[in-house]
């Protein structure tokens, strides 16, 4: 069955401090890979995107990495913010030929000052 | 939220009423999806549209019907049958089978 499952379920921090979430996914073959923002109340927004055969990419302080032998993605934050506080998602694309995305059930970060 | 508009931001209802939930988006998107979303769950397909006129059911579509009748356009429609409405509904678009773009969602709520 296509899972994806990320942990830690939550995440307290210390604003200025750096932090890595987990993803671990059972979806083959996939065509990307994707990394979500959801602040409370509100859509989820893209933070990265990888392809299967992308091991990194970056946007500002957020650096996903991809490994695709382990089945593995990881989002890494750094130097956090108040604002980072919010549940992050990690959606695997839906298996060739279908729609069906495949969404982590999510971590929730929260910064304290 | 991208081109993709949601409305209302909550919707009430009452027991027997059916209630629709709007989404348009300005992308021209082929693809558009509705997703219920319950807390510390992860997103579940409610259904999806690949074309104008064409939609599947996902994982949940039980108590929920759609349209696809403009290519901007796909509602949302919450029956009477849904036992179990109260939820935060997401509506997304891709261009294929790729990158979605999520609007801001709305919330449900059984009076």
């Amino acid at each position: 069955k296509n899972q994806v499952e990320q942990s830690p379920q939550s995440l307290i921090i210390l604003e200025g401090k750096n932090c890595t979430l987990q993803c671990n996914y059972t979806v083959s073959p996939f065509s990307n890979l994707r990394w979500y923002k959801q602040d409370t109340g509100r859509g989820p927004v893209s933070l990265t995107i990888m392809t299967f055969s992308e091991n990194t990419k970056s946007n500002g302080r957020y650096t996903a990495t991809l490994d695709a032998d382990t089945k593995q993605s990881s989002l890494h934050i750094t130097a956090s913010q108040l604002s980072d506080s919010a549940s992050y998602i990690c959606v695997v694309s839906p298996p060739l030929g279908t729609y069906k995305y495949i969404f982590g059930t999510g971590t929730r970060l929260k910064v304290l000052a | 939220d991208g081109g993709i508009t949601q409305s209302p931001k909550y919707l009430f209802r009452k027991e027997g009423q059916n209630v629709t939930l709007s989404c348009e988006q300005n992308l021209n998107h082929d693809a558009m999806y509705w997703y219920r979303q319950d807390p510390g769950q992860g997103l579940r397909l409610i259904y999806y549209s690949q074309i104008v006129n064409d939609f599947q059911k996902g994982d949940i579509a039980e108590g929920y019907s759609v349209s696809r009748e403009k290519k901007e356009s796909f509602p949302l429609t919450v029956t009477s049958a849904q036992k179990n409405p109260t939820a935060f509904y997401l509506c997304a678009s891709s261009r294929g089978p790729e990158t979605q773009y999520f609007g801001p969602g709305t919330r449900l709520l059984v009076l």
